[in-house]
């Protein structure tokens, strides 16, 4: 069975400041990765997903995360935050190959302050 | 496209009363479908999730329970409430050729038990 550890339940960070959430998984079978952001009050909504190729994925909003397979890492990355981005952050994994459901991670509270 | 719908977007309700909350899904068939809870400042709980009409997996036993009754419906309803049910309560799908586990979220209900 899969499992992800977020370490860092909160991250405060300045305005404009980078930006690093980190992500450990645990699978002993090829994995997708992902990341979800959560606004107050809403569903989860994509970032970017890790399926196959390129290690260094895109998402929406300027982030980016890097596969990390022999330091089983997903950490995400923006260069420069806007006090939007001040969301709920969740790294799941899921297991290639079978219908499978996706693990979360426990969150990462993301507050940018001016 | 595919769209996930979900209602009551809030709901106040006394203990032992019954609850029922509504999801559709449109745009795709045979979905697999989720219910996810968040209570505050916690991460996801994956309540039930169902891989077709009638089919449903509890992941926790509780006081709620699960129902397909349509391909791209899912409610979860509860016959006499508790206020440990308060919570924010997500409804998800999955599916598609490449079965990767991602998930697409309802905007999610919240249920205040008084």
């Amino acid at each position: 069975a899969q499992s992800v550890t977020q370490l860092d339940s909160q991250v405060p960070v300045f305005e404009e400041a980078p930006v690093e959430l980190r992500c450990n998984y645990s699978s002993s079978v090829s994995v997708y990765l992902f990341w979800y952001v959560q606004y107050p009050n809403q569903g989860l909504q994509l970032l970017l997903k890790y399926l196959s190729g390129s290690t260094l994925v895109k998402g929406i909003n300027g982030f980016e995360a890097e596969f990390n397979k022999s330091q089983t890492s997903f950490h995400l990355r923006k260069p420069s935050v806007h006090i939007s981005d001040t969301a709920e952050y969740f790294c799941a994994v899921s297991t290639a190959g079978t219908a499978s459901k996706l693990t979360f991670g426990t969150g990462t509270r993301l507050q940018v302050t001016l | 496209s595919q769209t996930i719908h979900q209602w009551p977007a809030t709901l106040v309700q006394p203990v032992g009363s019954p609850l029922s909350l509504e999801c559709t899904v449109e745009g795709t068939s045979n979905p697999n479908l989720y219910w996810y809870r968040q209570a505050a400042g916690r991460g996801l709980q994956l309540l039930f999730y169902s891989v077709g009409i009638g089919q449903i997996s509890s992941e926790v036993p509780q006081n709620l329970s699960a129902s397909r009754p349509q391909d791209r419906q899912f409610i979860l309803s509860s016959k006499k409430l508790l206020l440990s049910d308060s919570g924010f309560y997500l409804c998800a799908w999955s599916g598609g050729t490449l079965n990767t586990g991602e998930l697409f979220f309802g905007e999610g209900s919240r249920l205040t038990v008084l």
